[in-house]
């Protein structure tokens, strides 16, 4: 059974950046999309892009391209989201996702999820 | 503000039968297949309806979902206090190039 082990807490300053994991164990991983999603306090789910390894040309949703980068690291099955220039509306928990393996068009959807990363901007 | 409109809110009785829908363009709904994600208080997002109306083993199929056009709409029959939730309906938009969530439907049990 696969699992998606995200990193830690982070609490950052604004303008300064931060970089979260996210650890696929129990299957294979390069030919899988994995995705990152947000969610502000009280807010709805926005998704920020995914990364198929495989192929490994990202794409972004459109409002964070230029702050976000996603990265993957083959040998680890490590995915990596990195956001800069921080600012205090960056602050909501960071969640990883997966979709199944071949779904990377219009019927990409996205089936395991890892539990979350709370990253907090404050001064 | 999503490209995706959902009511905010929804409610019913144990036992009744509440539908949720998920209204779109010819962008996203129009041309792709439809999710549907239940999330939890404190949780992280769980995959409830795929590929319109396709249900993940181990999701109750008290849980249904369909299309129409650029439309979408979950039903959740049998209502139970543990459907006290929030959905998310989400697809690809081909605009956008992006996954698009609707702005979440939160569910009450009376």
């Amino acid at each position: 059974q696969v699992q998606l082990v995200q990193s830690g807490a982070e609490v950052r300053k604004p303008g300064s950046s931060v970089k979260v994991s996210c650890k696929a164990s129990g299957g294979t991983f390069s030919n899988y999309a994995f995705s990152w999603v947000r969610q502000a306090p009280g807010q709805g789910l926005e998704w920020m892009g995914r990364l198929i390894p495989m192929l490994g040309q990202p794409n972004y949703a459109q409002r964070f391209q230029g702050r976000v980068t996603i990265t993957a690291d083959k040998f680890t099955n490590t995915v990596y989201m990195d956001l800069s220039s921080l600012r205090s509306e960056d602050t909501a928990v960071y969640y990883c996702a997966r979709g199944p393996r071949g779904t990377y068009g219009g019927n990409y959807y996205m089936d395991v999820w890892g539990n979350g990363t709370t990253v907090t901007v404050s001064s | 503000q999503s490209v995706l409109t959902q009511p905010p809110s929804a409610s019913g009785t144990p036992g009744q039968r509440v539908t949720i829908s998920c209204s779109g363009g010819n962008s996203n709904i129009g041309s792709n297949t439809v999710n549907w994600y239940q999330q939890l208080p404190g949780t992280a997002p769980r995959l409830l309806i795929y590929s319109n109306n396709q249900r993940p083993s181990g999701v109750p199929d008290r849980f249904s979902g369909s299309k129409s056009g650029t439309s979408a709409s979950l039903a959740i029959s049998g209502l139970l206090s543990e459907d006290e939730s929030d959905y998310y309906c989400a697809t690809w938009d081909a605009s956008l190039s992006g996954y698009v969530f609707g702005p979440g439907t939160r569910v009450t049990v009376l």
